[in-house]
């Protein structure tokens, strides 16, 4: 079975200081962990992806995430936050069976404070 | 390009009614999928479909709810007898291919089903 744990449902931080969202999962198999925005009224976007190639992912908007198979950590980052950040954040897990179920965890909402 | 599309964007409904929801997935994606978004909780699966079949719906609560998606494309997704529970935002999304390693699934807006 696969799940997913997002140890943060709120985080609140300074414009212009970084952003640390954390995430941890657990996977019987080889995992796909995705990382994924929704601002509000408006549909889930894609930040980044994690697909068993490099370990450290860059995505758009200046957030990266390191995949780290020993502590089953793919924790989200970005070096200084910007006040168009404040959204919520849901990662997400899928193994790499036959197709692409994903299995979504339950939400970080990031707060920038100008 | 045009994404996914969700139709309504919002429904209410009175217990007990039938209601549809419809899903237009990006022309040429063969897997759409379909979740469940209650307050503060992130989408849980419901539906998965690649083509016309329904490849997985363990997801479905009870069988008051189906899905279909006749010809590959447009996938409509049917509640009976809906009960207040049932509110929440139903998610659709589509993927290029039939899954394969780190597709991206893209999602529509949502449409807000809410239960009187």
């Amino acid at each position: 079975a696969q799940s997913v744990t997002q140890l943060d449902s709120h985080v609140s931080v300074s414009e212009g200081t970084p952003v640390l969202l954390r995430c941890n999962y657990s996977s019987s198999y080889s995992p796909s962990l995705f990382w994924y925005v929704q601002h509000p009224n408006k549909g889930l976007q894609l930040l980044l992806k994690y697909t068993s190639a490099a370990t450290l992912v860059k995505g758009i908007n200046g957030f990266e995430a390191e995949f780290k198979k020993s502590e089953t950590s793919f924790h989200l980052t970005k070096p200084s936050a910007h006040m168009s950040d404040a959204a919520e954040y849901f990662c997400v897990v899928s193994f790499s069976g036959g197709y692409q179920k994903v299995t979504f965890g339950i939400g970080t909402k990031l707060q920038v404070i100008p | 390009g045009a994404g996914v599309s969700q139709t309504p964007s919002n429904k209410v409904t009175e217990k007990g009614k039938y209601v549809e929801l419809r899903c237009d997935p990006i022309s040429g994606h063969t897997a759409l999928y379909w979740y469940r978004q209650s307050l503060g909780q992130g989408p849980e699966f419901l539906i998965y479909f690649q083509g016309t079949g329904a490849a997985d719906d363990s997801g479905l609560p009870n069988d008051r709810f189906f899905a279909v998606r006749p010809e590959g494309s447009v996938s409509t997704l049917k509640i009976q007898r809906t009960e207040r529970g049932d509110s929440a935002v139903y998610l659709c999304a589509s993927s290029p291919g039939g899954g394969g390693l780190g597709n991206e699934q893209f999602f529509g807006p949502g449409t807000r089903l809410t239960v009187l």
